[in-house]
């Protein structure tokens, strides 16, 4: 059975640091990843999707990378701004591509200015 | 881009009514939708997988008479909660992705905004 992880749970940062948060899955034999965005009290706001065959994904600020051999990702976050304040949640698609998807507990990122 | 509406975005009742909700596609076909339940300060729960013109995959867990889903057409599924109870109160989401269904897809999930479903 897929278990997603994702530490730290919680994270406060200070304006302008970079930062990176960690994903980690049981079972390597996953179809893709797929990183979220979620403010208090709305739905997911996708960032970035990376395909079993890929090793990264970088939209603006944001760079996902994947380790499938060893169960990780990595969402590296420059330059942090307030506005980057969410949770974040890493979720991956099994290989029998169902399309249903493993979420992990999400990290609650603060940026303060 | 692809964009999935969710409505209502909240709603309030009382114990034992049924509340319907409704999760659109509304710039692309989702033969395959999917419905997730999140409680306060965790991470989203699938419940179960949506197909156009079949019934539901429901997850383990999940009683399918409480949670009555139809998925009318390719861009539209409803989720009706059937009496609901205060145990029932949560933030429901819908997601669909473009091509779902129709083989393999390696597109994103869309999520709709959710709705936060309270019963008193």
């Amino acid at each position: 059975k897929q278990e997603v992880t994702q530490i730290p749970a919680a994270l406060s940062v200070p304006e302008g640091e970079n930062l990176v948060l960690n994903c980690s899955f049981t079972d390597s034999a996953i179809y893709n990843l797929q990183w979220f965005r979620q403010d208090p009290g709305k739905g997911l706001t996708s960032l970035l999707l990376i395909q079993s065959s890929q090793r990264e994904q970088t939209s603006g600020r944001l760079n996902a990378s994947l380790d499938k051999s060893s169960g990780r990702s990595t969402l590296y976050i420059a330059a942090s701004q307030p506005g980057d304040s969410a949770t974040y949640l890493c979720a991956v698609r099994g290989s029998s591509n169902t399309g249903k998807l493993i979420f992990g507990q999400g990290t609650t990122l603060q940026v303060k200015p | 881009g692809a964009v999935v509406s969710q409505h209502p975005s909240r709603v309030i009742c009382k114990s034992g009514t049924s509340v319907k909700i409704e999760c659109r596609s509304l710039d692309f076909q989702a033969t395959t939708m999917f419905w997730y339940r999140q409680f306060p300060k965790q991470s989203l729960m699938l419940m179960a997988t949506s197909n156009e013109g079949s019934k539901a995959t429901y997850e383990q867990g999940v009683e399918k008479d409480k949670f009555l889903i139809n998925h009318a057409s390719l861009t539209l599924s409803t989720l009706t909660v059937t009496s609901a109870h205060p145990e029932d109160s949560s933030f429901y989401i819908c997601s669909a992705a473009r091509g779902e269904g129709k083989g393999t897809s390696n597109q994103p999930q869309h999520f709709g905004d959710g709705t936060r479903l309270s019963i008193l």
